[in-house]
């Protein structure tokens, strides 16, 4: 059953870039569409965005100028790329496969999640 | 702030039903497909509905969903006190991209 891990440093200094990849089991990369989503403390689901396997890129439009995702078929992996963080950005991140992009994007496979703190 | 409104929250006894609906836009759910999805405390989100009212498998047929126009519902029926949880309705905007609802919390009284 294909399996979602995410990956990277919890604590992230402000003003720096926040760098986590997501590992996946038991399924091929090079099918379907892979997000990641945020939720801070306390707060609902916010859409980062996603990659296609061969990689094209859709990002909210409000951290495009920020976020880089890729994707790397090799390992079986994408990559999440967050700048210039701060306070704000402190949040669960989650990774999840997409099965189809517009009109349908529904996540239907996600990773456990994995804590980011940025503080200094 | 959310393009997709949910109630805060619902409560409802056990066995009884209780309704979650989620309201949008042309812009959003009025032409593309929802999905709804249930986060147990302390858990990630787990795919209830996909594609306004389609189960995946193993998801029990108490949940069911359906679309009308720019808003979209959520039916939990036979509530057990395993359904306490957050929920959230998902769609596409042609603005936003991806985009969920405001969340609700159901408490099973």
């Amino acid at each position: 059953q294909v399996q979602l891990q995410e990956s990277g440093p919890g604590l992230v200094k402000p003003s720096e870039t926040l760098s986590l990849t997501c590992t996946v089991s038991d399924d091929s990369i090079s099918r379907y569409y892979w997000s990641w989503i945020r939720q801070p403390p306390g707060k609902g689901l916010e859409w980062i965005g996603y990659i296609y396997y061969k990689g094209s890129t859709i990002y909210n439009p409000s951290l495009r100028s920020r976020v880089t995702i890729s994707v790397d078929t090799s390992k079986n992996q994408f990559s999440l790329k967050l700048s210039s963080v701060t306070a704000a950005d402190t949040a669960i991140y989650y990774c999840a496969r997409t099965p189809a992009g517009p009109p349908y994007n529904y996540m239907d496979v996600w990773g456990k999640g994995t804590t980011v703190t940025v503080s200094s | 702030q959310s393009v997709l409104t949910q109630p805060p929250s619902v409560s409802a006894a056990p066995g009884q039903k209780v309704t979650i609906s989620c309201s949008g836009s042309t812009s959003n759910i009025g032409n593309n497909y929802v999905s709804w999805y249930q986060q147990l405390p302390g858990t990630a989100p787990k795919l209830l509905i996909s594609q306004n009212n389609r189960r995946p498998s193993g998801i029990p047929d108490r949940f069911s969903g359906s679309k009308s126009g720019t808003s979209a519902t959520l039916d939990i029926t036979g509530l057990q006190t395993g359904d306490e949880a957050d929920y959230y309705c998902g769609t596409w905007d042609s603005s936003l991209g991806g985009v969920f609802g405001t969340g609700t919390k159901v408490t099973v009284l």
